[in-house]
This record gives C-alpha cells, sequence and structure tokens, in this order.
C-alpha cells in the first residue's frame, strides 16, 4: 500500500498567520494517464471531510484562493494564506492514482 | 443538490455482520462510483472499497474476505455489509461519490461492543 506521511502532526497558529502542510507519499503518484491523483482534505471538528483541493492544485467548489496546493512526483504541500478562524480542523491528503486509496495521518490546525 | 445520507444499527456486537445503506439523491449511481471510508481511533480514515458506475466492486485487501459492497439504482441506495465484526471496527462510516472525494455523508457511528 502507498504510505502518506503528513507533517507537521500538529500546527498551532494566529488568525492571519499563513502556513504549509507537508504530505509525502511512498510511491510516485503519477497515474498511467500522465495525471496525479492528489487531494487535500479538511475536517472541521464533528463535521465529515470536506474536499478542498484535487489533483494537488485544483480548488474544489466554493473553496476560497486563500487555499493553495502544490507538487509533484512523491511530495505534496498544501499552503493556506491567511488563516480564519473557520480553517481551524485537521487537514488530509489522500491519493487515488494506486488501489488502495490511503489517507495521511493528518495534520490538526490550531488556534495560537 | 448533491446529497448522501448513511443510516447503520449504532451498536453491532462482536463476530456480528455490520451493515449500513446510503441513500443518496441529486445525481445517478449510474453515472458514478460509490465508496466507503471509515475512521477509526486506531487506523483514523481507511478507504473500504467502490462500486462502479457499470455495478462491479473493488475493494481494499484489508477488509476484501468480509467485506460486501451492492446497491439498488431503482431506490438510490448503497449498501455496505461486513461480517466478523471486532472491537476494532469501532469508528465512523462514511460513503462518498468517488469524484475525488467531493462529495460526503454525514457519516454513521457504528459500536462493536458486547
Amino acid at each position: 500500500d502507498v504510505v502518506m506521511t503528513q507533517t507537521p502532526p500538529s500546527l498551532s497558529v494566529a488568525i492571519g498567520q499563513s502556513v504549509s502542510i507537508s504530505c509525502k507519499s511512498s510511491q510516485s503518484l503519477v497515474y498511467s494517464d500522465g495525471k496525479t491523483y492528489l487531494h487535500w482534505l479538511l475536517q472541521s471538528p464533528g463535521r465529515s471531510p470536506k474536499r478542498l483541493i484535487y489533483q494537488v492544485s485544483n480548488l474544489g467548489s466554493g473553496v476560497p484562493d486563500r487555499f493553495s496546493g502544490t507538487g509533484s512526483q512523491k511530495d505534496f504541500t498544501l499552503k493556506i494564506s491567511r488563516v480564519e478562524a473557520e480553517d481551524l480542523g485537521v487537514y488530509y491528503c489522500a491519493q487515488t492514482t494506486h488501489f488502495p486509496r490511503t489517507f495521511g495521518g493528518g495534520t490538526k490546525l490550531e488556534l495560537k | 443538490q448533491v446529497q448522501l445520507k448513511e443510516t447503520g444499527p449504532g451498536l453491532v456486537q462482536p463476530t456480528q455482520t455490520l451493515s449500513i445503506t446510503c441513500t443518496v439523491s441529486g445525481f445517478s449511481l449510474t453515472s458514478y462510483y460509490m465508496q466507503w471510508v471509515r475512521q477509526t481511533p486506531g487506523k483514523g480514515l481507511e478507504w473500504m472499497g467502490f462500486i462502479r458506475s457499470g455495478g462491479s466492486t473493488e475493494y481494499n485487501s484489508e477488509f476484501k474476505s468480509r467485506l460486501s459492497i451492492s446497491r439498488d439504482t431503482s431506490k438510490n441506495q448503497v449498501f455496505l455489509k461486513m461480517n466478523s465484526l471486532k472491537t476494532e471496527d469501532t469508528g465512523v462510516y462514511y460513503c462518498a461519490r468517488e469524484d475525488w472525494f467531493a462529495y460526503w455523508g454525514q457519516g454513521t457511528l457504528v459500536t462493536v461492543s458486547s
């Protein structure tokens, strides 16, 4: 199985600060069609996960452009510019290139 | 709009079979794959498997021997059945549409305990 390693496991931030979360995969996430199926999710407290970004850098519907995703092959980053209170929760990366689909262990974003 | 809702038993005894129904609206099951993801204290988010728009299935080998995913397109429902439950299967079970996790249900908490 592809192992997804997220760092850091937790982040303490002030509102308005910018932060980055890293996600590294144990195998390349480039599929045979040339696309990379790496996605980012946010799980707010008590809620289901919500997709933020799909295929490395595409913003989901209704997701503010404070969120951005970059990366390639096995190394990916989610950046949040100007954190707002509604951004707090646990962030997960997920890959759908290989079977079984796998998720990172999560990065908990908390208020400083 | 797109909606998904899981309905489950809440409490299941060890060794028994878990059955969960996901009822969807706003789209057709013959146009999208549907997957099951669970979240447990021990392993976090785990992808369990999916049923394709054509009806074939793909399972995580972690669950393959005891998991079954099926559907009733006339009722807009997808079903998860998993047998031989253990206490480690306690967690929240989600159905999600397989377009890169765009839509999720609210989840249903399953507790495996005698």
